[in-house]
């Protein structure tokens, strides 16, 4: 079976620190990857998304960057944080074959809360 | 921009009654999705609905869709303490951009 896993669950940066967040999906090959961000009580923002290794969609300009060194890995990060950065971040994860039926559901990581002060 | 939009913000209820929450899109979709929150963890995914489809159930959910109003209604029938959470509809417009609307917030108290 699939399994997401995500890290580290909690930590707390200070603002100008670098930010490296990781997502590993196992149990599947040539995923589509997600990494959205969820601010307090609001919906989710999503940031990037992968179709294959190196190739990274970056859907809003901003302080963050995303790569895909490996097939199942997607990291997420930053040079310098900024207050702005706190929040909620999701990595997600769905099939990439279109014949494939899970290619239309997405299956989220157990999420990583990021407190920049 | 959010593709989807959940009302109401926020429906607290007790335990036996139904939930019922709507969400509203802007653009064509091939399908409509709703997914459950609990506080603090990530999304899950419950229930898919196609743009040919109007009705669907699973267990307790029942989801409607109507394309000529570009909205999808997700109802809960006898609500459990532990269908608490956020729940959301997504849509793909584009090719693998799952785009999540801000969220219903059900409580159900005992």
């Amino acid at each position: 079976s699939q399994t997401i896993h995500q890290w580290p669950a909690t930590l707390v940066q200070p603002v100008g620190s670098p930010l490296s967040l990781e997502c590993t999906v196992e149990g599947t090959s040539n995923p589509n990857l997600y990494w959205y961000r969820q601010a307090a009580g609001r919906g989710l923002q999503l940031l990037f998304y992968s179709v294959g290794i190196g190739q990274i969609s970056s859907e809003v300009p901003q302080n963050l960057s995303a790569s895909r060194p490996q097939d199942r890995q997607f990291i997420l990060s930053s040079k310098k944080l900024l207050l702005s950065d706190s929040g909620f971040y999701l990595c997600a994860w769905r099939a990439g074959s279109v014949a494939n039926s899970g290619a239309n559901v997405l299956t989220f990581g157990a999420g990583s809360r990021l407190t920049v002060l | 921009s959010q593709q989807g939009e959940e009302d109401p913000q926020a429906l607290s209820i007790q335990e036996g009654e139904n939930a019922t929450m709507n969400c509203s899109y802007k653009t064509s979709i091939n399908n409509l999705q709703w997914y459950r929150q609990n506080s603090g963890r990530g999304l899950v995914h419950l229930i898919l609905i196609r743009s040919n489809e109007r009705e669907k159930h699973s267990g307790r959910l029942r989801v409607t869709l109507d394309t000529s109003k570009k909205s999808s209604s997700l109802l809960i029938t006898a609500s459990r303490a532990a269908d608490t959470a956020s729940y959301f509809c997504a849509t793909a417009p584009g090719w693998g951009k799952f785009q999540f609307g801000a969220g219903t917030q059900v409580v159900v108290t005992p």
